[in-house]
């Protein structure tokens, strides 16, 4: 199993530009979330999908755009990149059985918007 | 709501030293909590969780917590460092009784272990 994976790993990006950050899972995991990593800010909930069909903002979410077509696909989409944007964005999964599971993250995309 | 709170930014302790690393949370009822450790250019990797019973809990690679009800705190402990420790851990929480599965994660803590 390949886990979480995430693509691109990095992308430089101009501003005002478009561009999609994939992610999938192959552990059938109900929830899917997308965070950014900043120094000394932790990592900041973006949006989150419940199930297929099913997404929410999380704290963070002016600026990007998801949806879930699919149970394996949940794919973060900027609509005009900003220099604010440039980040480390971290996609996870969750298995909704429980509610005390723990989450399982992908490798990260480095973002840099000039 | 729920929320957490890492009031260093940065632990140094010196290899064989014991370790801890501190958390405290907030939340309306009673807490799922995580730990999660976090290598230089890696994604998180779950370490441990707090869901009920015996107050100790282990995880891996020789990490445990202790949960304190009375002291809203979750702080992450090892009793000897290795220099191979040294990362970024994050703490996080979930509130029982809120609607969400996703909880909420605090700033970080950045370890270093001196050889």
């Amino acid at each position: 199993n390949a886990g979480v994976t995430q693509t691109p790993k990095f992308q430089v990006l101009k501003t005002g530009q478009s561009m999609t950050l994939q992610c999938a899972q192959d552990m059938n995991h109900e929830y899917m979330s997308w965070y950014r990593q900043d120094p000394g800010m932790g990592l900041r909930l973006i949006h989150y999908s419940v199930g297929a069909g099913i997404t929410d903002q999380g704290e963070v979410p002016n600026g990007y755009n998801v949806s879930r077509s699919t149970t394996e696909d949940f794919p973060l989409r900027l609509l005009s990149a900003a220099p604010s944007q440039t980040s480390v964005y971290f996609c996870a999964t969750l298995a909704g059985g429980g509610t005390y599971n723990e989450q399982f993250f992908g490798p990260g995309t480095r973002l840099t918007v000039l | 709501a729920q929320s957490v709170a890492q009031p260093e930014d940065q632990v140094n302790v010196a290899e064989g030293n014991p370790l801890t690393v501190k958390c405290t949370y907030s939340v309306s009822g009673n807490p799922y909590l995580f730990w999660y450790v976090q290598y230089p250019n890696r994604g998180l990797q779950f370490l441990l969780k707090y869901i009920t019973g015996d107050n100790l809990v282990k995880g891996s690679y020789g990490f445990e917590a202790e949960f304190n009800k009375s002291q809203t705190s979750f702080h992450l402990k090892k009793p000897s460092a290795l220099v191979s420790d040294s990362a970024l851990y994050f703490c996080a929480v979930r509130d029982r009784s809120g609607g969400s599965y996703i909880p909420t994660f605090g700033r970080g803590t950045s370890l270093i272990v001196h050889p």
